[in-house]
């Protein structure tokens, strides 16, 4: 059972545009959301996080925006640029003390066409 | 800087051998993971390891074993190496702090089993 997911295998976008990358989640007990970015042959690099009492969370051209009522969180990249084309992983963690297991969604492939 | 170092980019393995993999970090974190990745997949978590010399299944560990002896270093084995295993594996470390619960990875190693 997915409780993680990331229903758009891949997405395309202009150079200077905006980038919405969308992620839902079916766990209620998860506090804590992160983005991930992820070139070929590399390993994963955190990007940006969120926790579940906030409902948004601003890094340089970077936001994410959760929607606890709707499990729904997305990220947004304000302009694209060719260098953001990569994968990039939704992960969630569990409520609890002692919780340190990401559950990751399946990714989303941007590329970002000049 | 944040550092967690996989010990080889690539391998070559022929089926029924045993395989090694290492991974260590400099952060002195208490946790580390080792993951695979495959297309269409995403990132599952195989096992994880709290402390030293502990260790708890992640979501696929069957044909796969841990060793934490040290703090820095996480090995995954594969006892006998079969085609099935052929993958992208990861290995990732977080501290036990949850305000920083961030998983840091590393480059990646690329197995090929034939």
């Amino acid at each position: 059972d997915q409780q993680v997911k990331q229903n758009s295998p891949s997405l395309s976008v202009q150079e200077g545009r905006i980038s919405i990358l969308n992620c839902d989640y079916t766990n209620s007990m998860f506090d804590y959301f992160l983005w991930y970015k992820k070139y070929p042959a590399e390993g994963p690099t955190f990007l940006i996080s969120i926790s579940s009492i906030k409902d948004k969370n601003e890094d340089g051209r970077f936001t994410v925006f959760l929607n606890k009522s709707a499990k729904h969180l997305s990220l947004h990249i304000v302009p694209s640029q060719p260098g953001d084309s990569a994968v990039y992983f939704c992960a969630a963690r569990l409520a609890g003390a002692g919780s340190y297991q990401l559950t990751f969604g399946k990714g989303t492939k941007l590329s970002v066409i000049p | 800087d944040v550092k967690v170092t996989q010990s080889s980019r690539y391998l070559v393995k022929r089926t029924g051998e045993k395989v090694f993999l290492e991974c260590v970090q400099d952060m002195d974190h208490e946790n580390m993971f080792w993951y695979r990745q495959d297309p269409g997949l995403g990132l599952r978590l195989i096992y994880f390891s709290y402390d030293v010399k502990m260790k708890e299944k992640g979501d696929i560990p069957e044909g796969y074993s841990v060793s934490r002896e040290k703090k820095e270093r996480f090995s995954l084995i594969l006892e006998s190496a079969s085609t099935n295993q052929t993958s992208m594996y990861l290995c990732a470390s977080s501290s036990r702090d949850s305000r920083k619960n961030i998983q840091y990875f590393g480059a990646g190693t690329r197995l090929s089993v034939l």
